[in-house]
């Protein structure tokens, strides 16, 4: 079965750190796109960072420079570093993976988010 | 950055009704358009993917359509199942967008 788990949230002070797992099963990590999505308290839904499968990563300017995703191939583990975290990124995380798809008529390759996790929670208060 | 706009953000329905929720691009995004659906306290699921094609054990009731900038998502013969929030989803171009959600209740 094809699934993610994630793992490490937590309360944590303002300018603080924590890294999120997410474990996963039922295919290879590093043979795909994997993101991270978060939700505040109340809010809609914010893609936070991918990786590609070359290693590649994008981040949203919210968190540029301040989070890093990553993954371990040897543990299929997908992961993100957060540092210097602010209140504002008080949320549900949430892992995903990307499948690809081919469009003929549009002759391109397209990614959709098939896969999620359960979500871990970051709080981030004093 | 794309941004998705959803009408309406919430609509309260009754069983069996027809349901249609739009989703507007600012820039032309071809097909690359997805929808979820998320129930309280659950994660999202998706339910359509690159505008119209229905995602696997998806019930035959939610459809989508739409290319470049406008996009539907319709839900026909509505169940009390479907109470939910709605996204749309961008996957054109970084940074990914989603719509800003719609809430379905069901009177």
């Amino acid at each position: 079965e094809v699934q993610l788990v994630e793992s490490g949230g937590g309360l944590v002070q303002p300018g603080g750190s924590l890294r999120l797992s997410c474990a996963a099963s039922g295919f290879t990590v590093s043979s795909n796109y994997m993101s991270w999505v978060r939700q505040a308290p109340g809010k809609g839904l914010e893609w936070v960072s991918v990786i590609y499968s070359g290693g590649s990563t994008y981040y949203a300017d919210s968190v540029k420079g301040r989070f890093t995703i990553s993954r371990d191939n040897s543990k299929n583990t997908l992961y993100l570093q957060m540092n210097s975290l602010r209140a504002e990124d008080t949320a549900v995380y949430y892992c995903a993976r990307e499948y690809r798809g081919y469009s003929y008529g549009y002759s391109h390759y397209y990614y959709y988010m098939d896969v999620w996790g359960k979500g871990t929670t970051v709080t981030v208060s004093s | 950055e794309i941004v998705l706009t959803q009408s309406p953000d919430f609509q309260s329905v009754t069983p069996k009704e027809k349901v249609t929720i739009t989703c507007r691009a600012s820039q032309s995004i071809g097909s690359s358009l997805h929808w979820y659906q998320q129930k309280p306290d659950q994660s999202p699921k998706l339910l359509i993917k690159y505008a119209s094609q229905s995602f696997s054990g998806v019930p035959s009731r939610f459809s989508g359509s739409g290319s470049g900038t406008d996009f539907t998502l319709t839900i026909n013969s509505l169940e009390a199942e479907d109470a939910a929030t709605y996204y749309c989803h961008q996957s054109s171009s970084l940074p990914y967008t989603f719509g800003q959600g719609t809430k379905l209740e069901i009177k």
